[in-house]
């Protein structure tokens, strides 16, 4: 099924642990997102790729990094977990003059 | 300064009702998107839209790009639309601004 697969959809982490944010979509799309979601803030844009082999800051970008592995892969990687990066992460992509697909959101709570 | 702007916040309706939920935004745009958010749900595009009227089953997308504003419409609201609707609008560098999100809450 085409669209955008994000793993894992669940993850809890110990502070100062690290971990990696899987993406990919199947869809030939050059822009690439990762957002985050927190009550009552909406998405808040962390990075983003508008095509392979770039990648941007967005409005919340401390804390992460990410790699644009290729066209169909764009990875988010929080390198030592801290609470206030416990939220709801989806990723999405985009071609221009079509909608957003967004993946199915990852839940990563922070102890 | 918010550069979209959504309206209301929340919203409860009794089941059958026709539903209007508004978007107004401050920037230039190409296309303007709406999202559907299920509680605990991932999100789905439900429009994109640059001019005039959209519609899919029982939903609505209106826009007007000279008054910078769109509208999303419910007819026949059902328990199952509950969700949270999200506005979107992309800005010049390939980012998209959102909006805070209606809830929205059917009651049979």
């Amino acid at each position: 099924n085409a669209g955008v697969t994000q793993t894992p959809k669940f993850q809890v982490l110990k502070t100062g642990q690290s971990m990696t944010l899987q993406c990919a979509q199947d869809m030939n799309h050059n822009s690439m997102y990762w957002y985050r979601q927190d009550p009552g803030m909406g998405l808040r844009l962390i990075y983003y790729s508008a095509s392979e082999g770039t990648t941007d800051k967005g409005e919340v970008p401390n804390g992460y990094n990410v790699s644009r592995l290729n066209k169909r892969e764009f990875s988010l990687r929080l390198e030592s977990a801290a609470p206030s990066q416990t939220s709801v992460y989806f990723c999405a992509s985009h071609r221009g003059g079509y909608g957003y697909t967004f993946g199915s959101g990852t839940r990563l709570t922070v102890v | 300064k918010n550069e979209v702007e959504q309206s209301p916040q929340n919203l409860t309706a009794q089941e059958g009702e026709f539903i209007t939920i508004n978007c107004s935004y401050s920037v230039g745009i190409s296309a303007l998107h709406w999202l559907q958010q299920h509680p605990g749900g991932g999100i789905v595009s439900l429009f994109m839209l640059s001019s005039g009227k959209k519609k899919h089953g029982r939903l609505i997308a209106t826009i007007n790009i000279q008054e910078k504003h769109s509208s999303l419409h419910i007819t026949a609201s059902h328990p199952r639309d509950s969700a949270v609707y999200i506005c979107a609008v992309p800005n010049t560098g390939n980012q998209f601004y959102f909006g805070t999100g209606t809830s929205l809450t059917v009651i049979p």
